[in-house]
């Protein structure tokens, strides 16, 4: 079974601080996403990327960077994290075979920005 | 510009009876369509997808109908469950290299026993 994990599970920051979100999956999965989730918002793609050192801006990648230094690691960087980036984050990666992509999620990441 | 549309934002259905959650898109290039569902507290999962070669997949309890045409499709959750209560995300995607999933914001589902 896909294996994607996050951590930490829970980060409080400060606004104004800087914010790494980690990803590992070990399923040798090309494809890796980042989400956010929000209440009436759904799941919102921030960066994705296909592959080790390739990165792509999702629809909201304002205020956030990406790094895929690996095949099984995608990192999400707040590098000046705001209040507004409050938000549960979800990375994802996904098995393309066959044309069709399954997306296997972690746990999420509760991020608190005061 | 929402590409993926659900309807309704949050239905209650009593047990047994059928709930219908329905989904639209704009992009024609779309032709993969995953639901994913969600529980409290947990992460998404794949329900049941489809693709536009086909007008209806079924899998248990749970069927999607698929309107190419209308750029339209519903999922059908029949005798629903008090354990079917989650969120249900519609998601479309295009196949052939950009497989970047665009997901909808959601139909909250509470079924009452």
């Amino acid at each position: 079974e896909a294996a994607v994990t996050q951590s930490p599970r829970n980060k409080v920051a400060v606004t104004g601080g800087k914010v790494t979100l980690s990803c590992n999956q070990t399923n040798n999965h090309n494809n890796m996403y980042w989400y956010r989730q929000d209440t009436g918002h759904g799941l919102r793609l921030i960066h994705y990327s296909y592959g080790a050192g390739s990165t792509e801006k999702g629809d909201i990648p304002d205020g956030y960077k990406a790094s895929r230094p690996s095949q099984e690691n995608f990192s999400l960087i707040l590098e000046l994290a705001t209040p507004s980036q409050t938000s549960v984050y979800f990375c994802a990666s996904g098995d393309a075979g066959g044309r069709a992509e399954t997306l296997y999620f972690g746990s999420g990441t509760r991020l608190t920005v005061l | 510009q929402q590409q993926v549309r659900q309807s309704p934002q949050s239905l209650t259905v009593w047990e047994g009876e059928t709930a219908i959650l329905n989904c639209s898109y704009e992009d024609s290039t779309f032709d993969y369509f995953p639901w994913y569902w969600q529980f409290p507290r947990e992460s998404p999962a794949l329900l049941i997808a489809i693709r536009p070669v086909s007008n209806k997949k079924e899998d248990g309890r749970f069927t999607i109908f698929f309107n190419k045409r209308e750029k339209k499709l519903s999922l059908h959750i029949t005798d629903s469950q008090p354990g079917d209560s989650a969120t249900y995300f519609c998601a479309a995607q295009t196949s052939g290299g950009n497989y970047k999933p665009t997901f909808g914001k959601g139909t909250s589902l509470v079924v009452h026993p």
